[in-house]
């Protein structure tokens, strides 16, 4: 099956420093999406982003689908960034792949 | 308000007593699933659910059963809970695979 790999698996920022999350997956996709789970365990979407790139905010993303890889930028970085980040790949046969996630903690 | 509600959001229970987590949907969504995370390994699809009465496995199937008699709810079943089922579950639904998903609060389980 897919194997979907996230890295950096930590990261701690001073806040207002910028990162970048790197997603790779290892086959075809038909869909990708960015979600993060806040320190309360709530999962929100971020992006849906099956190629391209798009921006939301200090958020953007970026999907190179022919490298098989996606990643998140995250500029002027708050504490309220802090959390674990998920990339998320949809299959043809309607099967869902997370990784397994890059926590980010923010200092202030 | 669009929401995914799911009951408990807390249990503990004792291996092999039958439970059934709900999932509740009202914004009219076709696909529903469900996922357990645990740490170091992100979410992984139990069960996912294209329409009434269309369901299928994900990537971690056994020890769970799912129906999907109506569009809004999608229950999960565990038969007989064993400790390895000691989990953080979610419940999500969308219009379709992937876009715009939305997700419910989450249950933590614990069997003992």
């Amino acid at each position: 099956g897919i194997q979907v790999e996230q890295s950096p698996p930590d990261l701690i920022l001073q806040e207002g420093a910028n990162s970048t999350l790197r997603c790779n997956f290892s086959d075809s996709v038909n869909n990708l999406q960015w979600f993060h789970q806040n320190p309360w365990g709530q999962l929100i979407n971020l992006f849906y982003i099956p190629s391209g790139t798009k921006q939301n905010g200090r958020l953007s993303a970026t999907t190179v689908a022919t490298e098989r890889y996606s990643l998140l930028y995250i500029s002027s970085s708050q504490t309220t960034d802090s959390g674990v980040y998920f990339c998320a790949v949809y299959t043809g046969g309607f099967k869902t792949i997370f990784g397994a996630g890059t926590r980010l903690f923010v200092k202030a | 308000e669009a929401q995914v509600t799911q009951n408990p959001r807390y249990l503990i229970t004792v291996t092999g007593k039958k439970l059934t987590v709900t999932c509740s949907q009202n914004m009219n969504h076709e696909y529903m699933s469900w996922y357990r995370q645990d740490p170091g390994l992100g979410l992984r699809q139990i069960y996912y659910s294209m329409n009434v009465e269309v369901t299928d496995k994900g990537d971690v199937p056994e020890g769970y059963k799912v129906s999907r008699k109506e569009k809004r709810n999608f229950p999960l079943i565990l038969e007989s809970p064993s400790p390895n089922q000691t989990s953080l579950y979610f419940c999500a639904s969308s219009f379709q695979q992937g876009p715009e998903a939305f997700f419910g609060q989450g249950t933590r389980l614990t069997v003992v």
